[in-house]
């Protein structure tokens, strides 16, 4: 079965602080995995995508890393800063089909001063 | 450029009433998909629309239904609502159906059923 699974559920840190978010999934066959960053009450807006070849992919404090091997990434955010709060969302898209994206349920990051 | 944009941005209906939503595409994008999300949980696939026709559909009941019109916009409709239809509704468009397509998301319109 097709799933994504992410941890933790939710998690808060003081600004400044860096934090990870994980993701494993079981999708298959894998075409590519992306982060999205959903502020509450607005559409999901993508951070990386990464395929199968790639390790890690950088968007400013943002570092997403993947293991196709174990079928994990990670999404690492540095020096945080209160606008990060907000839900992370893990989306692996399979090769083929309409209905190809699974999503993972998210992580509600909270960054407090 | 104009992002994906959606209408209404709130709504609220009674049950059994019926509701139209609707999404404009990035401009170039041939491709929606409407996706449901209840809070906390992560988006649920209702449809997907390429060139005006259906490409996929969700577990979703058939009082759900959508379509494309030719300048690539779409309506999602939705019949005799449940209090369970509450929710945030999310069109996204891509350029095509490629797997590498990234879906851009449109900021939801947030129904609510009493």
């Amino acid at each position: 079965k097709n799933q994504v699974e992410q941890s933790p559920q939710s998690l808060i840190i003081l600004e400044g602080k860096n934090c990870t978010l994980q993701c494993n999934y079981t999708v298959s066959p894998f075409s590519n995995l992306r982060w999205y960053k959903q502020d509450t009450g607005r559409g999901p807006v993508s951070l990386t995508i990464m395929t199968f070849s790639e390790n890690t992919k950088s968007n400013g404090r943002y570092t997403a890393t993947l293991d196709a091997d174990t079928k994990q990434s990670s999404l690492h955010i540095t020096a945080s800063q209160l606008s990060d709060s907000a839900s992370y969302i893990c989306v692996v898209s399979a090769k083929s089909g309409a209905n190809n994206l699974f999503f993972g349920t998210g992580t509600r990051l909270t960054v407090i001063p | 450029d104009a992002g994906v944009t959606q209408s209404p941005t709130h709504l609220i209906k009674t049950r059994g009433q019926q509701v139209t939503l609707r999404c404009s595409p990035i401009s170039g994008h041939k491709s929606v998909s409407w996706y449901q999300q209840v809070l906390g949980q992560g988006p649920q696939f209702i449809f997907q629309y390429y060139e005006k026709e259906e490409r996929g559909r969700g577990n979703f009941p058939d009082r759900f239904s959508a379509r494309q019109f030719p300048n690539y916009s779409s309506e999602l409709n939705v019949n005799a609502l449940l209090l369970g239809d509450s929710a945030l509704y999310l069109c996204a468009s891509s350029p095509g159906l490629a797997d590498t397509d990234t879906q851009y998301f449109g900021p939801g319109t947030r129904l609510t059923v009493l």
